[in-house]
């Protein structure tokens, strides 16, 4: 079975401090994406990545930078946290392939700025 | 363990078919449902459910959350040749706030 991990289930981080979200999968999969999941917003994606040191901005990408120095990794970054930061972050990574992949989901990260 | 299920995993049918997809759960501290369309990259929100009995609607979608079965249909009718994707269902729950995601349903629709 394909296995996402987040590094921090829970993060609690003061406004304007720099935040790593860390995404490993275990499954050699190519695509990995970062979404924020806000209620009654659904799932909106951030960054994604197809190949290690590749990187291309989805919906929302304003205020965060990703990272993909190595191929099982995915980092997210928020260069100067803010309170509308606030927000459950899930990982996913994929198959490469056109059209439609299945997703594999990491558990989440519930991260509050204050 | 908390898990989400999916079925059928795949599915192909004609255009103007009417198709059901299922999503059934066993959680603790269940909060809502969520579906999703997943067509390309990202998952598109389709619906939240948190109540049983409701249906909601969005043009030929709609779906409903049975709390005491513990399961949701996702329902498509005159399917078309653009609802070809994977629809996933979550579960999202009140402990540790976490959002359980099934494998989804790859639907096809021939035209």
């Amino acid at each position: 079975d394909v296995k996402v991990t987040q590094s921090s289930r829970y993060l609690v981080k003061r406004t304007g401090e720099k935040v790593f979200l860390e995404c490993v999968q275990d499954m050699d999969h190519e695509n990995m994406f970062w979404y924020r999941q806000d209620p009654g917003l659904g799932l909106r994606l951030i960054y994604f990545s197809y190949d290690v040191k590749m990187k291309e901005k989805g919906d929302i990408p304003e205020g965060y930078s990703v990272s993909r120095e190595k191929k099982e990794r995915f980092s997210l970054i928020l260069e100067s946290a803010s309170t509308n930061q606030t927000s459950m972050y899930l990982c996913a990574s994929s198959e490469p392939g056109q059209g439609a992949r299945e997703q594999y989901f990491g558990p989440g990260t519930r991260l509050t700025v204050t | 363990e908390d898990k989400v299920v999916q079925s059928p995993l795949s599915l192909v049918v004609h255009e103007g078919d009417t198709v059901t997809l299922n999503c059934s759960y066993e959680v603790t501290n269940f909060r809502s449902l969520l579906w999703y369309k997943q067509e390309k990259k990202a998952p598109t929100f389709l619906f939240m459910l948190t109540s049983s009995g409701i249906e909601k609607k969005s043009g030929r979608l709609s779906s409903i959350l049975d709390k005491k079965e513990l399961f949701s249909i996702l329902n498509i009718t005159a399917t078309q040749t653009g609802d070809s994707a994977i629809y996933l269902c979550a579960v999202e729950l009140n402990r540790d706030d976490k959002i359980i995601f099934g494998k989804g349903t790859r639907l096809h629709i021939l035209p």
